[in-house]
């Protein structure tokens, strides 16, 4: 069955530094693969999206691989910041608009 | 983007009863997603709702257990029902703006505790 595993334990960085959060996949060929946020308490809010045949994509601080032949996307986020502090949900997806979510991984970003 | 409500936003029930949670949008939609993220565990799609057609649902959840509602293209409502603790999750109602659409816009969940 289609599998989603993101880094379990939660990442602790300082200010300044940039954090990087990892997604695999195993038994899926998604068309495409988003990044979101969550903060305690919210919904989820969309970050980046990046399709298969795109190998890197940028916004501002953020920045999104996805290697389609090692089944993995990495998350970078440079510079962070406290308020970067949240959990952060890769999500595969294909045709018809249905996602499939991994667990997440929390980040903290100490001052 | 767009804007979505959920009310209630939390609710504490007692097993058997059934609550209804309500999602409204402030622009009309095609697709609308629902799902359950229980503690410390990720999303899991319940259903979908498309408006003038029956919910599809995922595995693992049936119809007489999650009755969907989708009147028109900007509310849909989700009914968990005979709720047991099981249930005590987060439901959250996301949709899709624009034919073909891909990313997925969020409310703020509805909490529930049943006890």
């Amino acid at each position: 069955s289609q599998k989603i595993e993101q880094n379990s334990e939660a990442l602790n960085i300082q200010e300044g530094k940039t954090a990087t959060l990892t997604c695999n996949y195993t038994n899926y060929s998604p068309a495409y693969l988003q990044w979101y946020r969550q903060d305690p308490g919210r919904g989820p809010v969309f970050l980046l999206l990046i399709r298969e045949n795109e190998k890197e994509k940028r916004k501002e601080r953020l920045k999104v691989t996805f290697d389609t032949t090692l089944k993995q996307s990495l998350f970078h986020i440079t510079a962070s910041q406290p308020a970067d502090s949240a959990t952060y949900l890769c999500a595969l997806g294909n045709q018809g608009g249905k996602l499939i979510f991994g667990q997440g991984t929390e980040l903290s970003v100490k001052p | 983007s767009a804007v979505i409500s959920q009310k209630p936003s939390r609710d504490i029930c007692q097993r058997g009863t059934s609550l209804t949670i309500q999602c409204q949008v402030d622009s009309q939609v095609t697709m609308m997603f629902w799902y359950r993220q229980q503690p410390g565990q990720s999303l899991t799609l319940i259903a979908t709702a498309n408006q003038g057609s029956e919910a599809t649902y995922e595995s693992g959840f049936v119809i007489d257990k999650f009755p969907i509602s989708r009147p028109n293209l900007t509310f849909s409502t989700l009914t968990v029902s005979n709720m047991s603790p099981e249930d005590s999750s987060i439901y959250l109602c996301s949709v899709v703006l624009g034919a073909g659409g891909e990313t997925q816009y969020f409310g703020p969940g509805t909490r529930l505790l049943v006890l």
